[in-house]
């Protein structure tokens, strides 16, 4: 079965606590791309990555870092969160017009 | 960037007709999509439509695209309260990115 996961789907964490959330998926998508949900503001694109070990900024990625050293995995990692990157977080992988999203990461920063 | 619009809230009663409509920028957009996403849920994909089609019908799905005017609608018929969610509008754009919507709160009442 197609599909993009994500881990964690819930975390609770402290300012200033590196934290990463994995990304997997199995149908070999060279795209990637990582967003975040907020209220009145839709999804905003973070980062994404066209193939492996290409990565590029996306609108909102002050703060995030990712890395792409594989197909399948491409990591958002938080290297000091803080409250206001509490949001919803989904990843994607696409193939020409066919996107697939995960499940979602609900994340709060406190 | 290219901006996707969308009014934020809707209102329908139970078996009328629900309209959201969604403005878009970016006129080498390729294809355009409505998600659905349920209180605690992820992303589900409605539908799409390809930037040269005018029109797309899906069971109570009608989607409209008037590309001279760059407005995106999506028209749901005997609106259901399962129906109620969040529906997001989005796009890709020449550089193969998503832009989304913030969003219209739909909510069915009976």
């Amino acid at each position: 079965e197609a599909q993009v996961t994500q881990n964690p789907r819930y975390l609770i964490t402290v300012t200033g606590k590196k934290l990463t959330v994995t990304c997997s998926q199995n149908m070999n998508h060279e795209y990637m791309s990582w967003y975040r949900q907020d209220p009145g503001l839709g999804l905003r694109q973070i980062y994404y990555s066209m193939n492996v070990e290409v990565t590029d900024k996306g609108d909102v990625p002050e703060g995030y870092k990712v890395s792409r050293k594989e197909k399948r995995n491409f990591p958002l990692i938080l290297e000091s969160p803080s409250p206001n990157q509490t949001s919803l977080y989904f990843c994607a992988s696409r193939l020409g017009n066919t996107i697939y999203f995960g499940e979602g990461s609900w994340l709060t920063v406190v | 960037g290219e901006d996707v619009e969308q009014s934020l809230f809707l209102s329908v009663r139970e078996g009328d007709s629900s309209v959201i409509n969604c403005t878009y920028t970016d006129s080498s957009s390729t294809y355009l999509y409505w998600y659905k996403q349920e209180p605690g849920a992820g992303l589900q994909l409605l539908t799409y439509i390809f930037s040269n089609m005018d029109m797309k019908q899906d069971q109570r799905l009608t989607v409209l695209l008037n590309k001279k005017d760059k407005h995106l609608s999506l028209r749901i018929a005997d609106t259901q309260t399962g129906d109620s969610a969040i529906y997001f509008c989005a796009e890709i754009d020449s550089w193969g990115k998503l832009q989304f919507g913030a969003g219209t709160q739909v909510v069915v009442t009976p």
